[in-house]
């Protein structure tokens, strides 16, 4: 069976620090990767997507940005994160007609 | 500009009856529908979905219903439970499945 991890579950960080957040898929190959963020008291707000390695689509014009260096990997990275750049971040994953399956999430606040 | 909209921040529904959530897009191209269930500090969890091409689509205690011509849909749960207490998405998709629209969430309470 398919199973993503995503780490860590909480981040601290301070304004102007850079971030990396990884994910993983396991038990299947070449998914549609999703990053998606839920600000406190809103939706889910997908951020970048990404078809095969290499192929990243970007939804908002951001202090952020994605990776996909192997098939099953996807990473969120800033190089000087926001006040604004706090909140509960998603890797997702489907494929072909499927539903997205979601990580458990990483609880980034920026101080 | 949003394209999957749930107007209704919170509900809050007695044990036993019934909860509707309700969901409205913009987007007609849309042609898979899904919901959602979210607890705190998880990731969401795929509830039921449903094409374009069908009204109805039920899953034991949850029905989803689709009104095209309105561009709404419902997701119905009964009998509620108090582990149905939960947020809520709806999410809206196109024919290649490469991006998934949510809503905002509704966030359910089922009181005992």
């Amino acid at each position: 069976s398919q199973t993503i991890h995503q780490w860590p579950a909480t981040l601290v960080q301070p304004v102007g620090s850079p971030l990396s957040l990884e994910c993983t898929v396991e038990g299947t190959s070449n998914p549609n990767l999703y990053w998606y963020r839920q600000a406190a008291g809103r939706g889910l707000q997908l951020l970048f997507y990404s078809v095969g390695i290499g192929q990243i689509s970007s939804e908002v014009p951001q202090n952020l940005s994605a990776s996909r260096p192997q098939d099953r990997q996807f990473i969120l990275s800033s190089k000087k994160l926001l006040l604004s750049d706090s909140g509960f971040y998603l890797c997702a994953w489907s494929q072909g007609a499927s539903p997205l399956h979601f990580g458990n999430g990483t609880r980034l606040t920026v101080t | 500009d949003q394209q999957v909209k749930q107007n209704s921040p919170s509900l809050s529904v007695q044990e036993g009856r019934i909860s509707i959530l309700n969901c409205d897009y913009t987007n007609s191209m849309f042609d898979y529908f899904l919901w959602y269930k979210k607890y705190p500090a998880e990731g969401p969890t795929f509830l039921i979905s449903i094409s374009s091409i069908k009204d109805k689509n039920e899953d034991g205690r949850f029905t989803v219903f689709l009104n095209k011509s309105a561009k709404h849909l419902s997701l119905h749960i009964v009998p509620s439970q108090p582990g149905d207490s939960a947020v809520y998405f709806c999410a809206a998709s196109l024919g290649n499945f490469n991006k998934f629209y949510f809503g905002s969430g509704t966030k359910l309470n089922v009181k005992p």
